[in-house]
């Protein structure tokens, strides 16, 4: 099955940690984005990628690191520099047509500092 | 201004009536808009995609765009209990191919 496929769902980290978020798409995707969604507000954009081995910064990337050494990969990852980092993480991919780009989203990891 | 506005609502809509979302943006240069439906602790999910100016009709959703007037809309005919959920807009930046800017979202609520 086709898909994007965020781990864990859940996940609980202590202050002063690091912690890795796991993102990866079987769509042949070009595009992939991380947001960050807290209740009942709209997705920030923390970093996005357009290709292998490049990426760019969001509106809300401090505390936060990605790599994109894979088409199907783009681990985020919750540095202790965050100082407030529970929140619902989204990863998407995009592909670019006809000047669309339809974004479709992964099942998101809930993060929550304990 | 924000860039993609939306009614935080909740807007409550009787079931089998018409919901109307309203979305208005600030970058006149975009051309291509979206919307997502997001049930509570889910992640949101595409069930429409405009580019030109009209109506886009996929069953009982209808898509309305108005690039004069910086406006985008989508109406859900017949409303089922099932179509409660907050519906985020977005819009892809007229200087990029890829980044999407979000409304904050309107939350639906359809009454049995």
């Amino acid at each position: 099955d086709g898909g994007i496929t965020q781990s864990p769902k859940y996940l609980f980290r202590k202050e002063g940690q690091n912690v890795t978020l796991s993102c990866e798409q079987n769509l042949n995707h070009d595009a992939m984005y991380w947001y960050r969604q807290d209740p009942g507000q709209g997705l920030r954009l923390i970093y996005y990628s357009q290709i292998v081995n490049d990426f760019q910064k969001g509106d809300i990337a401090e505390g936060y690191s990605v790599s994109r050494e894979k088409k199907e990969s783009f681990p985020l990852t919750v540095t202790s520099a965050q100082k407030n980092p529970t929140a619902f993480y989204l990863c998407a991919s995009s592909f670019y047509n006809r000047g669309g780009t339809e974004a479709f989203f992964g099942q998101g990891t809930r993060l929550t500092v304990v | 201004q924000k860039e993609v506005e939306q009614n935080s609502g909740p807007l409550s809509v009787p079931e089998g009536a018409i919901a109307s979302l309203n979305c208005t943006y600030s970058d006149r240069v975009s051309q291509s808009f979206f919307w997502y439906r997001q049930y509570s602790g889910k992640s949101p999910e595409l069930i429409m995609s405009i580019y030109s100016n009209g109506d886009k009709e996929d069953g009982r959703f209808t898509a309305q765009l108005n690039k004069a007037s910086q406006y985008v809309s989508l109406l859900i005919r017949d409303s089922q209990p099932s179509d409660s959920a907050t519906y985020l807009c977005a819009v892809k930046r007229g200087d990029s191919n890829y980044q999407l800017i979000w409304g904050a979202g309107t939350k639906l609520i359809i009454k049995p």
